[in-house]
């Protein structure tokens, strides 16, 4: 089967960095991405790894091991707005569908 | 540029209803897809269209759900009978080009049904 893992729930403190991880199991991969979705929102795009490595862009920034099928999004300098549910998604089947991991709640407190 | 229309916002039906989502995706994208979001889950997608032609439905509950693109603009999304474990929000996300990586994917606020 095809699965991702990630924290169900992450708590930090405001101004700190915070790291969710994701580990994938899928029959084929192209990339990781990464969403953010807060409370009654759409989900919006953050970012995408197709290599090994790590990508930034402001205060997010994202790592992928494909060695290791495990990928994590860290963030840096946490506001009270980061607040959301935060989903890593694989295209790892067929028709280059996204397969989602059941999301990270980050709640960061004062 | 405007985003991704979806309505209703908001839906209670009682189980056996029928109930129908519509979706105005952004302007010139191609593909539009319909995704499903039970509480606490990521989201699922149920199909794909690339202009009025479907990409994949392989995850769409046939018996009961039915989609269509008429034209290649808007797109309805049906479930007749509902039952309670449709409970969910329906996203609809549309994007310029066929993007299997979710670069270009953007997504409206969806609807959120709650079948009783």
């Amino acid at each position: 089967g095809q699965s991702l893992e990630q924290p169900s729930e992450v708590t930090a403190v405001e101004g700190a960095i915070v790291q969710i991880n994701c580990t994938y199991q899928t029959s084929g991969f192209y990339g990781l991405s990464w969403y953010q979705q807060h409370d009654g929102g759409a989900p919006t795009f953050l970012s995408y790894n197709a290599l090994d490595g790590l990508e930034e862009t402001g205060r997010f920034s994202s790592f992928l091991s494909r060695s290791d099928s495990y990928g994590y999004l860290l963030l840096q300098e946490l506001q009270m707005k980061d607040s959301a549910s935060y989903f890593c998604a694989v295209d790892g089947g067929s028709n280059y569908q996204l397969i989602w991991g059941a999301g990270t709640k980050l709640i960061i407190k004062p | 540029e405007a985003g991704v229309a979806q309505s209703p916002r908001y839906k209670i039906i009682e189980k056996r209803q029928s109930v129908a989502f519509w979706c105005n995706p952004i302007s010139g994208h191609a593909t539009l897809y319909w995704y499903q979001q039970i509480l606490g889950q990521g989201p699922k997608l149920l199909i794909q269209f690339q202009n009025n032609g479907v990409v994949d439905d392989s995850q769409l509950p046939k018996d009961r759900f039915s989609a269509e693109r008429l034209k290649g603009v808007d797109s309805t999304l049906k479930i007749q009978p509902a039952k309670l474990e449709d409970s969910a929000v329906y996203l609809c996300a549309s994007s310029l080009e066929f993007d299997p990586y979710g670069y270009g994917y953007t997504f409206g606020s969806g609807t959120r049904l709650t079948v009783v």
